[in-house]
């Protein structure tokens, strides 16, 4: 399994400001996703990452708004540029990995969130 | 794009009572997932399938993955407290790929 951390876990931020938020993994992974969790809404995939090349990002999510790092194979950072109070939800950094259990092959991990409000 | 249809949004339920929930896509999965979040947490996966028509049971946690690839089912029986929490759907493509989540159903226990 990958155990993943994110800081900060939570922040409250002004408008017009940016904040980068970072994921670290406990072990080398190829591919790390952003989501995006709305208050009260489901997750929305922002980006896939890959290391050494380009984000890919989903329809409506832009790279000069979200801009991503990828270093190396366990750390990746979002950034979310020119806040809007728009911007306020939890952004989740997700990993695909071996699960270990015998009847998942791989399974996609989460970390535990960043809880952004923007004022 | 693809979208999944997540039903009922909402349950209240007593202790020791089953559960049922289902998930339907307008477009074919490989894949079906069954997470359940809790308050300040990510995702965590219940219960994966893989084949249609797979019937699965993790502990009290019956999923389905439906025969035409387009719906799941997840049954919960003898609901207990720790149940509490939102429930999601995933449909994956194929591996490596981005999961497409439905829209929860925010499960609560009255004990």
């Amino acid at each position: 399994s990958a155990v993943i951390s994110q800081k900060p876990s939570r922040d409250i931020c002004q408008r017009g400001t940016s904040l980068t938020i970072q994921c670290q993994v406990d072990s080398q992974v190829t591919m790390m996703f952003w989501y995006r969790q709305q208050p009260g809404q489901s997750l929305t995939l922002i980006a896939t990452a890959n290391q050494g090349s380009e984000a890919t990002y989903e329809s409506g999510f832009v790279i000069d708004k979200f801009p991503i790092s990828r270093p190396n194979l366990t750390f990746s950072t979002l950034t979310v540029s020119n806040m809007s109070p728009e911007d306020s939800s939890i952004y989740l950094c997700s990993v695909e990995g071996t699960s270990g259990r015998l009847w998942s092959y791989n399974e996609q991990f989460f970390g535990p969130g960043t809880r952004l409000t923007v004022l | 794009g693809q979208q999944l249809n997540q039903s009922p949004q909402s349950m209240f339920i007593q202790e020791g009572e089953d559960v049922s929930m289902n998930c339907t896509s307008s477009s074919i999965f490989n894949t079906w997932l069954w997470y359940k979040q809790d308050p300040g947490e990510g995702p965590v996966l219940l219960i994966a399938l893989y084949k249609a028509g797979e019937l699965t049971s993790n502990g009290r946690l019956t999923a389905q993955f439906g025969i035409t690839r387009k719906d799941s089912f997840l049954n919960i029986s003898a609901s207990i407290p720790s149940d509490v929490g939102i429930y999601f759907c995933a449909g994956q493509l194929t591996g490596n790929t981005p999961l497409v989540f439905g829209k929860g159903t925010r499960l609560s226990v009255i004990a």
